[in-house]
């Protein structure tokens, strides 16, 4: 297994520009949940997904976009992209049995710079 | 609404001594702690969680945390440092089927 890739893995983007960072996993969960982390911050959870269809705001969803039409991808979309959007992305997965102590395994990351 | 605080944003150790990061939680309900780490440049990796069975928890590459409910902590511990162990740790909480809150994190630094 693959377990959860990103692509691309480092990204420069002019104030203004439009991308999709790609998620995919190949284990079947059906969650799923894009973060970003900048310096000192911790992770921040910016859209996250409970299956296909289905997709919801985190803390920090304003400047993002996401969509969920199957299991396995879960992309992200900036429309117009800013300064403050300059960090690192990762995407995760979950399964979910309802006992919330699921573990969320995480994709490489996205390295992001809006310049 | 459920939180964690991270004691020290940046741990120096020697090699072979102990490792000791804080982390203490908010939660209005029984919660789910977990701890990960994060190696230079890659994503973050399941180091060990708590989910009720046992207040002491081991996890992989000898760490272990304990959870103690009146002091509202998970303190994560290593008896022996190594290079290997230099990566950044993140405490996180869930109180729900779906939702982490990950503190600020912990940089260790291992020194010969």
């Amino acid at each position: 297994n693959a377990g959860v890739t990103q692509t691309p893995k480092f990204r420069i983007l002019k104030i203004g520009q439009s991308m999709t960072l790609q998620c995919t996993q190949d284990m079947n969960h059906n969650y799923m949940y894009w973060y970003r982390q900048d310096p000192g911050m911790g992770l921040k959870l910016i859209y996250y997904s409970v299956g296909a269809g289905i997709t919801d705001k985190g803390e920090v969803p304003n400047g993002y976009n996401v969509s969920r039409s199957t299991t396995e991808d879960f992309p992200l979309r900036l429309e117009l992209a800013a300064p403050s959007q300059t960090s690192v992305y990762f995407c995760a997965s979950s399964y979910s049995s309802g006992l919330g102590s699921n573990e969320q395994f995480f994709g490489p990351g996205t390295r992001l710079t809006v310049l | 609404a459920q939180s964690v605080t991270q004691l020290g944003s940046h741990v120096s150790v020697s090699e072979g001594a102990l490792v000791l990061l804080r982390c203490n939680y908010s939660s209005s309900v029984p919660p789910y702690l977990f701890w990960y780490v994060q190696y230079p440049n890659q994503g973050l990796q399941l180091l060990l969680k708590y989910t009720s069975a046992a207040t002491l928890v081991k996890g992989i590459n000898g760490f272990e945390a304990e959870f103690k409910k009146s002091e509202t902590s998970f303190h994560l511990t290593k008896p022996s440092a190594h290079m290997s162990d230099a990566a950044e740790y993140f405490c996180a909480v869930s109180a729900s089927d779906y939702k982490l809150s990950f503190g600020a994190g912990t940089t260790v630094t291992v020194r010969a």
